[in-house]
């Protein structure tokens, strides 16, 4: 079956401008992460869905980011007022249970100039 | 809280040497412990993982013990191939929460012909 998939795969962005980045997970998968991974931090954890429970919030960076699972499935990650240290990979990843494999998705790529 | 620390890299080496990569954690309770690999162009791959202590996973060739007295996760494999170029990631999640991985900072590894 499909893996998780994200898009767009590239966004280059003003500094200043909101961005959105979007995931589809593993169709049934009812866990969804999302991390960030840059040269300077390396793979953090930003925030973690889990069925129709309260998202776990605890990694993102600061109130200029914020994510929403619509339906139990697609994801949205948005970050406002973007800023060059937000420059990163922005990876998703789903599981059937918080305590199996995470399967990753290819990633967004986002540049802020 | 918890943590991996992974044999900073990079890493090169012949086709056919032996290949260690040295992983150890900090973490409470008993987490699982997953090597996931990043080849070129491609996104995050469990490569294996091992859930408790003692335990032992593989997967192509690759291995790696989970020791709970020493904390550590080290990776193996005997003989590596040009196509095992990559960068490698330890990581660990925790049995309570959110189960959201941890990284290593990643160690690249070139295998020259």
């Amino acid at each position: 079956g499909a893996g998780v998939s994200q898009s767009p795969s590239n966004k280059v962005t003003e500094k200043g401008k909101d961005v959105e980045l979007r995931c589809d997970p593993i169709s049934g998968h009812t866990a969804l992460y999302w991390y960030r991974q840059s040269l300077g931090q390396g793979l953090e954890f930003l925030i973690y869905f889990q069925g129709n429970s309260a998202p776990d919030k605890s990694g993102l960076p600061s109130d200029r980011f914020s994510a929403e699972r619509t339906g139990g499935s697609v994801s949205t990650l948005t970050i406002q007022r973007t800023q060059q240290e937000d420059s990163a990979v922005y990876l998703c990843a789903s599981s059937s249970q918080g305590y199996n494999e995470q399967f990753f998705g290819p990633g967004t790529r986002l540049t802020v100039l | 809280g918890n943590s991996v620390t992974q044999m900073e890299g990079p890493v090169t080496l012949s086709e056919e040497a032996f290949l260690t990569i040295n992983c150890t954690y900090t973490a409470t309770g008993y987490p699982s412990l997953f090597w996931y690999v990043q080849y070129p162009g491609e996104g995050l791959q469990l490569l294996l993982k091992a859930t408790k202590a003692d335990d032992k996973g593989s997967n192509k060739g690759f291995e790696a013990t989970y020791r709970k007295e020493t904390t550590s996760f080290h990776l193996e494999k005997g003989s590596v191939q040009v196509s095992d170029s990559a960068v490698y990631f330890c990581a660990l999640n925790s049995p309570q929460g959110a189960q959201k991985l941890v990284f290593g900072q990643g160690t690249r590894l070139t295998i020259n012909p």
